[in-house]
């Protein structure tokens, strides 16, 4: 079963708009990472934010995390049409004896000219 | 680039056959994942392996296994194969891949498998 859930599942912006996504998750988590699908293919890692860091930022992207709401959100500045991919969010439960991840159901971002 | 390999990148079959997915980690990385992605499930968590031993299991059906290998490749075995086996696998790896270790995964391009 999906650990995250995000919303919203699918998002319609033209190029130089921000991008908001949400994720929000069921469990205590040690870490959770945020990544990009483009269709088809591999997912690319975008950033990381631990469990005790509230805010972070890698370029045009922005993580927040809420721990109390279990929430966390990207978002994307200055949006190009080169960012139109599924972005994913994943934790890192703090439960068991691996590291294993538990992905989101996925936004799906289109950028248009 | 990821730096993780995987093959064959494309893999048709019939049900009821059996098929392996390898997977090449990237240098130093000593875990390895496999997940799989359909569009019904979305993407999936199915097995890890850390420097040989497997370490948790996810959804991963009786019919599918897997193993690392001592020089850290791992392979994904699929039995008795349905439709609804038809998905995108993926495999990740990682430096660590223990409990309580913040770690980035690194994914591979992926295996598209197609039961016919």
């Amino acid at each position: 079963s999906q650990q995250g859930e995000e919303d919203p599942q699918a998002l319609s912006i033209q190029e130089g708009e921000n991008a908001t996504m949400n994720c929000s998750y069921k469990t205590s988590i040690n870490n959770l990472q945020w990544y990009r699908q483009n269709s088809g293919r591999g997912l690319v890692h975008l950033i990381l934010i631990r469990s005790n860091e509230r805010e972070k930022h890698s370029g045009r992207l922005r993580v927040t995390l809420d721990t109390s709401k279990k929430s966390s959100s990207l978002l994307i500045t200055a949006s190009r049409a080169a960012d139109t991919a599924s972005y994913f969010c994943a934790t890192d439960a703090k439960a068991g004896t691996a590291s294993k991840l538990t992905f989101g159901t996925g936004t799906r971002l289109q950028v248009t000219l | 680039d990821s730096g993780v390999t995987q093959t064959p990148k494309h893999l048709i079959t019939a049900t009821g056959q059996r098929v392996t997915l390898r997977c090449s980690p990237r240098s130093g990385d000593l875990s390895v994942y496999w997940y799989q992605q359909s569009l019904d499930q979305g993407l999936q968590f199915l097995i890890q392996y850390y420097n040989g031993e497997e370490r948790a299991k996810g959804n991963i059906l009786e019919r599918f296994s897997a193993q690392q290998f001592p020089d850290l490749h791992s392979e994904l075995n699929l039995s008795s194969l349905e439709l609804g086996d038809s998905a995108l696998y993926f495999c990740a790896s990682s430096v660590g891949g223990l409990a309580g270790v913040t770690d980035t995964q690194y994914f591979g391009p992926g295996t598209r498998l197609t039961v016919l």
